[in-house]
């Protein structure tokens, strides 16, 4: 398995700020991903993110909104740009190791005022 | 494009019974997981099903993969109150490594 941190926890932020979200793994991974899941929903690809290229966004996500980067193999970040409440949900990114499964980290609950 | 349904979405049930939430997908998916999640937490994996008549368990769970019917099925068996939490199935679409996540069904086990 992998040990996955993310920064910050949780936050509060106002409208039309950005936040960005720190994601540590304690290994070496090709692949990273960056997981939406809304309030009582379940979860949705933002996008993937290989070390060494840009990101790969799924329908619906854009790199203007959700700017993300990888400039190694054990981090990441995801930046929640020009926020509106509707980006209220919690983010988490996952890696997939060797094992062939995804570990997800904690998460950051993002709070849009 | 690969859909994951999951059935029921809610689940009441006693402590000691016995009972099967369903995943259905709608396109070939080259694996299918079962994670749990509970209140507040992330995601923990339960089991990875790689292949057609893959069966797994671990405690009171156990997790299928009829590849045919494309059905995955994870049966609780002599539920406990531990179990409470939020089951999600997740298929990953041929040739690739992103996970699409079934609906969730979260279970409730009652004393």
């Amino acid at each position: 398995s992998a040990v996955i941190s993310q920064k910050p926890s949780r936050d509060i932020c106002q409208r039309g700020t950005s936040l960005t979200i720190q994601c540590q793994v304690d290994s070496q991974v090709t692949m990273m991903f960056w997981y939406r899941q809304q309030p009582g929903q379940s979860l949705t690809l933002i996008a993937t993110a290989n070390q060494g290229s840009e990101a790969t966004y799924e329908s619906g996500f854009v790199i203007d909104k959700f700017p993300i980067s990888r400039p190694n193999l054990t981090f990441s970040t995801l930046t929640v740009s020009n926020m509106s409440p509707e980006d209220s949900s919690i983010y988490l990114c996952s890696v997939e190791t060797s094992r062939d499964t995804q570990y997800f980290g904690p998460g950051t609950r993002l709070t849009v005022l | 494009e690969l859909k994951v349904e999951q059935n029921p979405l809610f689940l009441s049930m006693q402590e000691g019974k016995n009972y099967t939430i369903y995943c259905n997908y709608s396109t070939t998916s080259d694996r299918l997981y079962w994670y749990r999640q509970d209140p507040g937490k992330s995601l923990e994996s339960l089991f990875v099903l790689l292949s057609n008549g893959a069966v797994k368990q671990e405690g009171r769970l156990m997790a299928s993969l009829d590849t045919k019917a494309r059905l995955s099925t994870l049966h609780i068996t002599a539920a406990v109150h531990d179990l409470s939490a939020t089951y999600f199935c997740a298929g990953a679409p041929a040739g690739t490594y992103k996970y699409i996540f079934g609906t969730g069904t979260r279970l409730k086990v009652l004393a």
